[in-house]
């Protein structure tokens, strides 16, 4: 167990419908960063949080967003999904805002029908 | 073109080999230089991390950087069925924290 948890661990949903992905990192730590991993893109980053505030933006979708709350956990909202955003989603943590080796969830599963 | 390039593999190799992963990369401004495994069903876990050129032993593992060439490679020592799984590379600059990731190399240690 890495102490990053996030659930849930596998999703199937509809085209169309809107998933929420939730994450909570280890203790202490204060960054959490969501990446989406597929076959053909490899581990794409999308976006990173600092002790609640946005902190870098990557290749993440319009339809896409994020939050952290007050108790460090973190939400990855998908909206208006579509065949393509099927993939495992990962969430990661770290003590700072500076990446020196995350340590990462074991992911959600997101297959869209 | 990716950034960062990694052959998928699978590579297998018997029990006891030595094994050479390789990545390359594009980006002159990399710096910071990791390597992660990730087992199936898993999230990748940070194996090496190391700045600049040279060399850095752990254990089995040794990763070595070319910047010159922009190559970089980690190597196993007496592999393990228990190595099996895919390793990533990753790279940043220093001015920013968020590494870029190779797509990974599956890795196959057979007894």
């Amino acid at each position: 167990d890495s102490g990053v948890t996030q659930t849930p661990k596998h999703l199937i949903t509809a085209t169309g419908q809107r998933v929420t992905l939730r994450c909570s990192p280890r203790s202490g730590d204060l960054s959490v960063y969501w990446y989406q991993q597929s076959l053909d893109q490899g581990l794409q980053f999308l976006i990173q949080y600092y002790n609640g505030e946005e902190r870098a933006k990557g290749n993440i979708l319009e339809r896409f967003s994020a939050q952290q709350f007050p108790d460090l956990h973190s939400e990855l909202n998908l909206s208006s999904l579509e065949l393509g955003d099927s993939a495992l989603y990962f969430c990661a943590s770290s003590q700072q805002d500076r990446g020196e080796g995350y340590t990462f969830g074991s992911g959600t599963r997101l297959t869209v029908v | 073109q990716k950034e960062v390039e990694q052959d998928p593999g699978p590579l297998s190799v018997p029990e006891g080999a030595i094994v050479s992963l390789n990545c390359t990369y594009s980006n002159s401004a990399f710096q910071y230089f990791m390597w992660y495994r990730q087992y199936s069903r898993k999230g990748p876990e940070l194996l090496m991390y190391t700045y600049s050129s040279g060399n850095k032993e752990d254990g089995r593992f040794t990763a070595q950087v070319d910047k010159s060439s922009k190559y970089i490679s980690l190597f196993i020592r007496d592999s393990q069925p228990s190595d099996s799984a895919t390793y990533l590379c990753a790279s940043r600059s220093g001015g920013s924290y968020i590494p870029t990731f190779g797509r990974g190399t599956s890795l196959i240690v057979h007894p």
